[in-house]
Order: structure tokens, then sequence, then C-alpha cells
């Protein structure tokens, strides 16, 4: 079956840091990848995703390459702001258009001034 | 119109109560679905609509009942619910193609806390 793992949280980083959040998944055919971020108190808005192979998903400064030879899908940022705390959660569906979202834990990442 | 609007936000009801959770898009999505989420934990799929017909049951207790009235509205009757039973409920919707294909990128509402005593 499909599933995703993700880098263990709590992140902290200082403001302006780099920041990467692994991801990797094992799916049957060629899944669409998506990393959702939920802020405190809200539901979760999709922030990028692709669709393909070599595609990269970007968003508000964030960027992901969807790499199948090593499947992984990881999330990176050049200078992250205090406004991106918040939990971000990995994910894919399969490409037979099933409806099933299969999530990652989530990694809290927490922004310091 | 890109929003999913989930009434109440707040829920807290007694174990002995019936209660709805209510979910409305107007996105033309044709695809609903009803998660659940516990204090940090990632969202657990609980029911999935599709053209109004429930085609996903993840096995919920049948004190969780879901109703598809039309393609804009979901909602969610509890009923007999226990206390672990609290959690944030999520709805969320996205697109069927032409093709039949779901694009698999779900519209989250912002959730309704629920509690039971």
């Amino acid at each position: 079956g499909n599933s995703v793992t993700q880098m263990e949280g709590p992140v902290t980083l200082s403001e302006e840091a780099f920041l990467t959040i692994n991801c990797t998944y094992t799916a049957t055919g060629y899944p669409s990848l998506f990393w959702y971020v939920q802020y405190p108190g809200e539901g979760l808005q999709l922030l990028l995703k692709a669709t393909k192979a070599d595609d990269k998903g970007s968003n508000k400064g964030f960027e992901a390459t969807y790499r199948k030879e090593t499947t992984s899908f990881h999330l990176e940022k050049g200078s992250v702001q205090v406004s991106d705390s918040a939990v971000y959660f990995c994910a894919l569906t399969s490409n037979f258009g099933n409806e099933k979202l299969t999530f990652g834990t989530g990694t809290r990442l927490t922004i310091i001034p | 119109d890109t929003e999913v609007t989930q009434t109440p936000k707040h829920l807290v009801m007694g174990m002995t109560n019936k209660k709805s959770l209510k979910c409305e898009q107007h996105m033309g999505h044709r695809a609903m679905y009803w998660y659940k989420q516990k204090a940090k934990k990632p969202p657990e799929l609980m029911f999935v609509y599709s053209y109004e017909k429930l085609s996903i049951n993840e096995s919920v207790p049948s004190r969780f009942s879901p109703e598809c009235p039309n393609s804009s509205l979901l909602n969610l009757h509890l009923h007999a619910l226990q206390p672990e039973d609290s959690a944030l409920y999520l709805c969320a919707s996205s697109l069927i193609l032409l093709t039949g294909t779901n694009t698999g990128e779900l519209f989250f509402g912002e959730g309704s806390r629920l509690t039971v005593l």
C-alpha cells in the first residue's frame, strides 16, 4: 500500500535560516505528491504539488521536487519567516484517480525571531 | 469562491446528545470528505462522497452518520458519542475531472472542534 515518511519534528529555526523537511514515499504507479500546511487553529491548506517525476512545485518561497529515483519530495525554503511557523504534512494520492490521500505524520516548524 | 465553510466552529455535547456538523462548498467539486484529526496527528479519513454517493467508509462506527443532500452540502450526524471522539473534524472537497479522475487536490475547511463530555 501507499505510505509517506516524514522527518520527525519538532523543528526550530531562527528567522532567515534555510529550511529542509524531508519526505519519502512508497506507492504503486505514479502518485501525485503534495505538501499541506496547517497554521495554529486552522484547517489544512495546499502549499504546493507535483504530479509527475521531475516536476517542481513552488509557492510562497517554498519548493519541492518530485524525485522518482529516490522516491522523495523534500520541502525547502531559502529564508524562513516567523509567519511560516506551522505544521507541514507531506501527502500523496495514486495516479489511478484514487480518492484517498495518504498523509505523513506531520512536522511542526517553529521559527524564532 | 474557493472556500469550504464548516459550522459550527466549536461544539460541546454530552454522550446522549444528537448533533450535526455541516459543510458547504460552491467550487463545483463533486468529491467531498470527512476527516478526523486528533491533536498532533495527521488527519484520518472517515468518509468520501463522489457525486453525492458514499464511495468510501473507513470502518467508522455507526454513531457517525454522513449525509450528502446535494453537490454543495455535506453533513455529519453525531449520536451517542464517546469522550474519545473529541477531535477536530475537517471537511474537504476536490475536483473530479471530466475523465472521472479525482485530482486528489483537497480544499479543507477550518474544521469543527468537537468536545464530548
